[in-house]
């Protein structure tokens, strides 16, 4: 089984608001990543955590904040975001944090 | 630094026929190499993946992949292509320390 879910699918949120993203496996994975992804672009690194503990931000801005409450659960919370952050943002996941990286089905958010 | 080139940017073809989707990497370290499949409005799905040993790779949905380290290529194809192959393919690298880099993308358009 290499499934990595997302909730919710879809979200809508206006640039007062605090939402939070979730992602979810049960493989037994050790590292966990989120990826902001514009149309017709390819997905663009934004956190990486391996055994839980935060190794890479690409200088997000502080408006995205993530959070890995333990091996198989990271949440991106969300704070004051702008209109261009309206985007598919996909998780994944991979045994090691060294290679082969499996992806949820991403939240498609929409910030008004 | 590596980097990833998708030459063609977008690749129509006939139902049945065979299509190549061409994708080169530059790296100064041995890498491991994949191509995903994103489906309107979905996640991104492992194709196949180069790790080491045989250089041709097969991978699902009749999908393969032939590594070429002289020529620094990792070309995907598929003798015969269908409606549902319609997608957007990502051809992708990392030398294993947790960066996952894209290439730009091909969209396949399988026309009846």
């Amino acid at each position: 089984d290499t499934e990595v879910t997302q909730t919710p699918k879809h979200l809508v949120m206006g640039m007062t608001n605090k939402k939070s993203l979730k992602c979810e496996q049960h493989m037994g994975h050790r590292a966990m990543y989120w990826y902001k992804q514009k149309a017709k672009k390819p997905p663009e690194l934004m956190f990486v955590y391996s055994y839980e503990k935060l190794s890479i931000n690409e200088s997000v801005p502080s408006r995205f904040s993530p959070e890995c409450p333990n091996s198989s659960l990271l949440n991106l919370h969300l704070h004051a975001l702008q209109p261009e952050d309206s985007a598919l943002y996909l998780c994944a996941s991979s045994p090691d944090g060294k290679e082969t990286q499996y992806f949820g089905p991403g939240t498609r958010l929409l910030v008004l | 630094a590596q980097s990833v080139t998708q030459l063609d940017s977008q690749v129509p073809v006939f139902e049945e026929a065979p299509v190549e989707l061409r994708c080169n990497y530059s790296s100064s370290v041995s890498v491991y190499l994949f191509w995903y499949v994103q489906y309107p409005n979905q996640g991104l799905q492992l194709l196949l993946k180069y790790l080491s040993g045989s250089t041709l790779v097969k991978g699902i949905n009749g999908f393969e992949a032939e590594f070429n380290k002289s020529q620094t290529s990792f070309h995907l194809r598929k003798p015969s292509v269908h409606i549902s192959d319609t997608a957007e393919y990502f051809c992708a690298v990392t030398h294993g320390g947790g960066k996952l880099i894209f290439g730009q993308g091909t969209e396949l358009s399988v026309k009846p």
